[in-house]
């Protein structure tokens, strides 16, 4: 079956725009994540959405980053007032059900990622 | 200091050799470990993952976890030129329904023909 899709594979914007990444999670999964993955490092957690409510935002790193999944499917990751930090690559991963307590571990499956660079 | 620690190489060694891939972790809360292989411009990709301290196999790949060092391990036997990629471990707890993964820094590998 399908994977995780995330558009576009690649962004070029310029500092100070406003810009959307978007993440098709698989058809089914109720858990979304998002995290950040700068060059030579390892991805770093930003947002979780279990449902169409974001349950952890703790990783977002300041008030230009927003993320949503209004209908519990489809997220998008809204980045105001870009700056050159902010380049990277956006992954997105979905698992399939919320974890009832600490005893059951849930996969992750990630997309491609987009690789968005702000001159 | 970085809550997993991982050396990000680069490695290089010939086709055949086993591999020996390591992170070191200093928050002892985590429950699942987990190695993800990452091709270029590609997402991580699952390999294993354990939820204990010990081994575990799957074909030509081990996970180790030992953690009462706070150390994981990844070997790779009979290593071939499919296996050229950039290895992340990962570490987990499960906090109100999130399990939020913690990344080490990848290590990139290159097997040689």
């Amino acid at each position: 079956g399908a994977g995780v899709s995330q558009t576009p594979s690649n962004k070029v914007t310029e500092k100070g725009k406003y810009v959307e990444l978007r993440c098709d999670p698989i058809s089914g999964h109720t858990a979304l994540y998002w995290y950040r993955q700068s060059l030579g490092q390892g991805p770093e957690f930003l947002i979780y959405f279990q449902g169409t409510g974001a349950a952890d935002d703790s990783g977002l790193p300041n008030d230009r980053f927003f993320a949503v999944r209004p209908e519990g499917s489809v997220s998008t990751l809204k980045i105001q007032r870009t700056e050159r930090g902010d380049s990277a690559v956006y992954l997105c991963a979905s698992s399939p059900r919320r974890l009832a307590g600490g005893s059951s571990y849930n996969e992750q499956f990630f997309g491609p990622g987009t690789r968005l660079t702000v001159l | 200091q970085k809550e997993v620690e991982q050396d990000p190489g680069p490695l290089s060694v010939p086709e055949g050799a086993i591999v020996s891939l390591n992170c070191t972790y200093s928050n002892s809360a985590f429950q699942y470990f987990m190695w993800y292989r990452q091709y270029s411009r590609k997402g991580p990709e699952l390999l294993m993952y354990t939820y204990s301290s010990g081994n575990k196999e799957d074909g030509r790949f081990t996970a180790q976890v030992d953690k009462s060092s706070k150390y994981i391990s990844l070997f790779i036997r009979d290593s071939q030129p499919s296996d050229s990629a950039t290895y992340l471990c990962a570490m987990s707890r499960v906090i109100q329904g999130a399990q939020k993964l913690v990344f080490g820094q990848g290590t990139r590998l290159t097997i040689n023909p």
